[in-house]
């Protein structure tokens, strides 16, 4: 397709189970990002690949949280014994661009998953 | 860290008033600033963007203007219509990287209703 995609687009899940969130991005992008949206709120960074490299974890907000891009390309955010304060809208940014590079400020969104946490 | 400050909402214009959401942030290096919007039902969209001070973007008859003496990227749009009703983001992209810089830093966004 022509756009990131995600999925599922809805998740609800009981308190203490594990997750995994999926993101296509677009084809021949390099870099990849998640992001955590809260009700009301606006994104936060969470991680960021370079291809198959996670070069930046720094705003995973716990050892629950891990992200992997095996191939460089799908990347999968899994989210273990999920909490209540997890439920919010994972969005996937992918990006032509390199890190330190101009190019990154050019980030495109996919649609997001909904998580719910019961 | 890096952060932005957006004007809280919803602001609620008739159609073909005047619009301004204001925006500042805070941040090390020469960021790169940004405004996202988000129609209903839909997904993150690059409305428009800057990269180095008083620069303007614009789009769709929206403009931003790059102010590094005042630390602002405020959005103006001189009519708006009831299609413009969305939630809009200001953001920036650091000038350096690590820590969480590669990514974009978002404002709480700003949810525009316009009435007809």
């Amino acid at each position: 397709g022509a756009g990131v995609s995600q999925s599922p687009r809805y998740k609800v899940a009981k308190r203490g189970q594990d997750v995994a969130l999926r993101c296509d991005p677009i084809s021949g992008h390099v870099s990849l990002f998640w992001y955590q949206q809260a009700l009301g709120q606006g994104p936060e960074f969470l991680t960021y690949f370079q291809n198959e490299a996670q070069l930046d974890k720094s705003g995973l907000p716990s050892d629950r949280f891990f992200a992997e891009r095996p191939e460089g390309s799908v990347s999968t955010l899994k989210i273990q014994r999920t909490q209540q304060e997890d439920s919010a809208v994972y969005l996937c940014a992918s990006s032509p661009g390199l890190a330190g590079g101009s190019l990154l400020t050019l980030q495109f969104f996919g649609p997001g998953t909904r998580l719910t946490v019961l | 860290g890096d952060s932005v400050t957006q004007m809280e909402g919803p602001v609620t214009l008739s159609e073909e008033a005047f619009l301004t959401i204001n925006c500042t942030y805070t941040a090390t290096g020469y960021p790169s600033l940004f405004w996202y919007v988000q129609y209903p039902g839909e997904g993150l969209q690059l409305l428009l963007k800057a990269t180095k001070a008083d620069d303007k973007g614009s789009n769709k008859g929206f403009e931003a203007t790059y102010r590094k003496e005042t630390t602002s990227f405020h959005l103006e749009k001189g009519s708006v219509q009831v299609s413009d009703s969305a939630v809009y983001f200001c953001a920036l992209k650091g000038g350096v990287s690590g820590g969480g810089a590669d990514g974009l830093t978002f404002g709480k966004g700003t949810h525009l209703i316009i009435q007809p």
